[in-house]
């Protein structure tokens, strides 16, 4: 059971590139979720999604696009990336919606925009 | 609207001494209190947990209670461990359930 799995670890991009950073779990839960962590700051909500083919949107979801096609997998997609996204990027996932739910979490993407 | 503030750090202890880590919540409605505990170049992990007013979660000798009528979930430790070195998340889920505020982590340093 590896829980969640995020890759890559680390990414440099140029400005304007574009990348996908991948999610898995694998424990059948419907709940995926998408943090950013700046320096010095908490973890601010991207995106989420409650079930294959379900998403919306989080706290700051502008430069960013999520799919959900399986249970297991969510990818997060920077389209032209921005000196502005660079930051460390949790996956998360959670059996059901309730808030005494826990997260899960998976050991971050280190990704700096140059 | 929903928020957490928590204790600025670093903070850096003495093995075996006390330690507290101040959180403070806004939020609308009754949320969940959550304490996440993030050790180098690893994601987050849930510490301990706490649902309604007045509960206590408590794991691996840390404890906080749930206070509604301070809006606080103040984490302790008796006698902390060089293992404990690492930053701490208070966080929220609201009523809702859907998304969790987190407060801006507090990065302790225990030294032997």
């Amino acid at each position: 059971n590896a829980g969640v799995t995020q890759t890559p670890k680390f990414r440099i991009l140029k400005i304007g590139q574009s990348m996908t950073l991948q999610c898995a779990q694998d424990m059948n839960h419907n709940y995926m979720y998408w943090y950013r962590q700046d320096p010095g700051m908490g973890l601010k909500l991207i995106y989420y999604s409650v079930g294959a083919g379900i998403t919306d949107k989080g706290e700051v979801p502008n430069g960013y696009n999520v799919s959900r096609s399986t249970t297991e997998d969510f990818p997060l997609r920077l389209e032209l990336a921005a000196p502005s996204q660079t930051s460390v990027y949790f996956c998360a996932s959670s059996r059901a919606v309730e808030s005494t739910d826990t997260q899960y979490f998976g050991p971050g993407t280190r990704l700096t925009v140059l | 609207g929903n928020s957490v503030t928590q204790m600025e750090g670093p903070v850096t202890l003495s093995e075996e001494a006390f330690l507290t880590i101040n959180c403070t919540y806004t939020a609308t409605g009754y949320p969940s209190l959550f304490w996440y505990v993030q050790y180098p170049g690893e994601g987050l992990q849930l510490l301990l947990k706490a649902t309604k007013a007045d509960d206590k979660g408590s794991n691996k000798g840390f404890e906080a209670t749930y206070r509604k009528e301070t809006t606080s979930f103040h984490l302790e430790k008796g006698s902390v461990q060089v293992s404990d070195s690492a930053v701490y998340f208070c966080a929220l889920s609201e009523a809702t359930g859907n998304q969790f505020y987190f407060g801006t982590g507090t990065s302790l340093t225990v030294i032997p």
